[in-house]
C-alpha cells in the first residue's frame, strides 16, 4: 500500500531565508510525486509534480523539490520565504506500480514566515 | 471553465439527519475523487471514480456513507444518518489521470463543504 509521511507539523522560517518542508513516501512500485497548497478556507492547489525526467522540479511561486529515490524523499524547497507563503501545504503520491490511481495526501504542514 | 463547483459550501444540520454534497467536475476529465478534511486525520480519500465507475471505496468510513456518480458532469456523497463525528470538510477533486498530456494527474478542487452535525 502506498503511503505518504510529513515528520513535521509546523515549520518557522524568517522572511528571506531558505525554507524546505520534508515528505517522505512508500510505495510498491514508481512514483508520481506531488506538493499542493492550502489558503485558509479554500480547497488545495497545485504546486508541482514528479513524474518522470530530472529530479529537480520547478513549480509555482518560486517552489522546487528534488525527487530522492534512494531515500524515498520529495523536499519542497524555496530559496528566500515570503511572508504570503504562510499556508498549509500537502505532500501527495500517486503508485504508478499498482493498477489503482489513488491519490494520497500525507498530513500536511503548516509553514508560518515572520517579517 | 468555472473549475470544480461543490454544494453546498457550508451545512448545518442535527444528528440523524441526511446530508448530500453535490460536485460538478471540470469538463473532461475522466476521474474524480471525493477527500474529507479534518484536524484530527488530515486529508483522508474516502472514494474515487474513472469515467463515472466506483473504483475503490475502501476510505468510506461506514455504510452510512454512499457516493454516486450518475453521469460526467456530476457527483454526490451522501450521509445517512449523520453523526457529529462526521463534521467536517469535504473536498471533491477530479483529473485526468492518463499520461501524455501536461495536465496529467494534477488534481483541481473544489472549495469544499464544510458538514457540522449537531
Amino acid at each position: 500500500a502506498q503511503s505518504v509521511a510529513q515528520p513535521e507539523d509546523q515549520v518557522n522560517v524568517a522572511e528571506g531565508n531558505p525554507l524546505t518542508v520534508k515528505c517522505t513516501y512508500s510505495v510498491s512500485g514508481n512514483p508520481y510525486l506531488f506538493w499542493y497548497v492550502q489558503y485558509p478556507n479554500r480547497g488545495l492547489q497545485f504546486l508541482l509534480k514528479y513524474i518522470t525526467g530530472d529530479n529537480l522540479v520547478k513549480g509555482s511561486y518560486g517552489f522546487e523539490a528534488e525527487f530522492n529515490k534512494s531515500q524515498t524523499s520529495f523536499h519542497l524547497k524555496k530559496p528566500s520565504a515570503l511572508v504570503s507563503d504562510s499556508a498549509l501545504y500537502f505532500c501527495a503520491v500517486r503508485d504508478i506500480g499498482s493498477s489503482a490511481s489513488k491519490i494520497i495526501f500525507g498530513s500536511g504542514t503548516r509553514l508560518s514566515i515572520r517579517p | 471553465d468555472a473549475g470544480v463547483i461543490q454544494s453546498p459550501r457550508h451545512e448545518v444540520t442535527e444528528m440523524g439527519q441526511e446530508v448530500t454534497l453535490r460536485c460538478k467536475p471540470i469538463s473532461g476529465h475522466d476521474y474524480l475523487f471525493w477527500y474529507r478534511q479534518t484536524m484530527m486525520r488530515g486529508l483522508e480519500l474516502l472514494i474515487y471514480f474513472n469515467n463515472n465507475v466506483p473504483i475503490d471505496d475502501s476510505g468510506m468510513p461506514e455504510d452510512r456513507f454512499s457516493a454516486k456518480m450518475p453521469n460526467a458532469s456530476f457527483s454526490t456523497l451522501k450521509i445517512q444518518p449523520s453523526e457529529p463525528r462526521d463534521s467536517a470538510v469535504y473536498f471533491c477533486a477530479s483529473s485526468l489521470i492518463a499520461g501524455g498530456r501536461s495536465g496529467a494527474n494534477v488534481l483541481t478542487f473544489g472549495a469544499g463543504s464544510r458538514l457540522t452535525v449537531l
